[in-house]
This record gives structure tokens, sequence and C-alpha cells, in this order.
């Protein structure tokens, strides 16, 4: 079984201040994971994934994740945060391309002026 | 562009009325797709596999007689609400992995149902 823990459903940082959000994981086969921004009342974009090649991963808008192992980790940062970075934020893992994904109850990012 | 389209995207009925909502693969085919349901404010829930020539997977909790789905094709997938009840209203979400792309998985828009 897999599952996800995002800590802190809440995150409020000022407008060019680094951001940072925590996934942690829990996998018995190496996983797949994901980092997705949903804005609301719409649906999910992929911001980067994790499956299996480089440990820092590079995404769109500017974010970037690191898989440690060690850790069982895949945090999400970004280095300046920006009004419009203001949404909820899912992690996800899954066991292969072809299975369904688990996701974190998601962390809702407000950045401050 | 969009590579997993949903229709309707909004839709309203009245309890204990029906409501198919469908879920399209618009350039690949997709043998599986999958059904999140997400209430307010929460995160997104597997309600089942569909499986093309096949009959769904449930997860456990979700009723496979009021949730239909169909996967007739291998580009559509339907999902629907058998006499719905408030309580059904949610935004329900469908992805389909693709293949030629390390099998990322491609999600809908989702359709927002509201149940009077």
């Amino acid at each position: 079984a897999q599952s996800v823990t995002q800590l802190g459903s809440h995150v409020s940082v000022s407008e060019g201040a680094l951001v940072l959000l925590r996934c942690n994981y829990s996998s018995s086969v190496p996983p797949y994971l994901f980092w997705y921004v949903q804005y609301p009342n719409q649906g999910l974009q992929l911001l980067l994934k994790y499956t299996s090649a480089a440990t820092l991963v590079k995404g769109i808008n500017g974010f970037e994740a690191e898989f440690k192992k060690s850790e069982t980790s895949f945090h999400l940062t970004k280095p300046s945060a920006h009004m419009s970075d203001a949404a909820e934020y899912f992690c996800a893992v899954t066991a292969s391309g072809n299975t369904p994904l688990v996701f974190g109850k998601g962390t809702r990012l407000s950045v401050i002026a | 562009g969009a590579v997993v389209s949903q229709h309707p995207s909004r839709v309203i009925c009245k309890s204990g009325t029906s409501v198919k909502i469908e879920c399209r693969s618009l350039d690949f085919q997709a043998t599986t797709m999958f059904w999140y349901r997400q209430f307010p404010k929460q995160s997104l829930m597997l309600m089942a596999t569909s499986n093309e020539g096949s009959k769904a997977t449930y997860e456990q909790g979700v009723e496979k007689d009021k949730f239909l789905i169909n996967h007739a094709s291998l580009t559509l997938s339907t999902l629907t609400v058998t006499s719905a009840h408030p309580e059904d209203s949610s935004f329900y979400i469908c992805s389909a992995p693709r293949s030629d792309s390390d099998y990322e998985q491609y999600f809908g828009p989702g359709t927002r149902l509201t149940v009077t």
C-alpha cells in the first residue's frame, strides 16, 4: 500500500520569499511521485514528476522537487513566491505509470503582498 | 492543449435523477481510466478503475450500483450517477495513463455535480 503525508494544510509566505511545501511518502516499491496544483474550481495541473530518473526534478513555473529516498520525502520548492502561486497543491504517489494515484490531503499556499 | 476532456463541466440535477459524465482521451487510446471524487476543501479520492471491455473495479465503500461505469471504447469512459442525492454533490475528475509518455496520467478538467 502507498500513502502520502503533506505536512501543513496551509502555508503562508510573503511575495518573493522561498516556498517550501513538504511531502513524505510511504511505498513498498520504488515510487512514482507527482506534484499537482489546483486553482479554485479547476482541474489539476501537473507541476512536476519523479519517475526514477534524476532525483532533482524541475517543473513548470519555477518549481522543483528533490526525491530523497533515505528521508522518504519529495518536498516542493520555489525560490521566490509570486502572487499567482496562491493555490492548492497536492503531492501524489503511485507504484507505476498505469496504476491510480494516491493523493495527499493538500496544502493551501497563500502569498502575501 | 487538453488531452483528456470531460463533459459536462458543470451539471445541476434534481434529487432522484441520474446524471452521466463522459471522459474522453482526445489523441490517444486508454484501456484504463480512473475516476476520482473531490469533496469541497478535500483531496481527491479514487472511486473506481475503468477498464475497456471489462467490468470496472470499485474502491471500498463506493457503491457500484449507484456509480455505473462503462468503458465502451478505447477513448471513452462514462460515469453515471444513478438516483442522485445531495450528498453526491462533488467534483468528479477522470484521468487516463498514456502508454507513449511513460504512462503519465492526464487528468480531465473535472465535472462539478450539484444535486438539489
